[in-house]
């Protein structure tokens, strides 16, 4: 079974732009969830999607946005980017919502922001 | 408030030596508790959850819910084991996990 795929793997952004990233689960899962990785703040919850609802919610501001499709593959997009988005995000998908999946995570995404 | 705290950034032992890494937890309910751990270049993957009571690599944790603590424990460290650990808990009917700073391990040779 193919595991988590995340594109792209780096990304180098400028103040003030938007970006998309993207996380195909592995095929049958139906959840997906979104971290964000920095050295200061370690990882942080970002949101969670289980059947193209949003289930979950971190404390980011409303820049960061998410959606699932019916595919269960996901993208979050963060807008009018600032230094501080710069960080590894990681996507983790799990079977569903139960105690009893394990969730899998990607490769993750570097964003850059200059 | 939810939160997890690991207290040491960084673990270095020697080759052979017991390991136990720290991890202590507030949360009003009853969490699952998770072990994840990171190699050099490797994506993030579970090593342990409370629920399962096993022994994975030789690694074991359990919950203490009087001291709020899911220490990982290894009596002889590995070379292999050099990583990061990341202690995380579970709360609720979702899949959001709440994240310790992590500890590095290093094992000497």
């Amino acid at each position: 079974k193919a595991g988590v795929t995340q594109t792209p793997r780096y990304l180098i952004k400028t103040r003030g732009q938007q970006v998309t990233l993207s996380c195909s689960p592995i095929s049958g899962h139906r959840s997906v969830s979104w971290y964000q990785q920095t050295p200061g703040q370690g990882l942080q919850f970002l949101f969670e999607y289980f059947s193209e609802t949003q289930r979950n919610k971190g404390n980011f501001p409303g820049r960061f946005s998410g959606r699932q499709f019916s595919n269960s593959r996901s993208e979050m997009n963060v807008s009018t980017l600032e230094l501080g988005d710069s960080a590894l995000y990681l996507c983790a998908s799990s079977i569903s919502g139960t105690r009893t999946y394990e969730q899998y995570f990607g490769p993750g995404t570097r964003l850059t922001v200059t | 408030a939810q939160r997890v705290t690991q207290p040491e950034k960084l673990l270095s032992v020697f080759k052979g030596a017991p390991v136990e890494l720290k991890c202590n937890y507030s949360y009003s309910g009853s969490p699952e508790l998770f072990w994840y751990v990171q190699y050099s270049r490797q994506r993030l993957q579970l090593l342990l959850r409370h629920i399962s009571r096993e022994s994975i690599k030789g690694f074991t944790a359990d919950l203490n819910k009087g001291e709020t603590s899911f220490h990982l424990k290894k009596p002889f460290a590995q070379e292999e084991d050099s990583a990061m650990y990341y202690c995380a808990l579970r709360g609720g009917a979702t899949n959001k996990l709440i994240f310790g700073t992590g500890t590095l391990l290093a094992v000497q040779p």
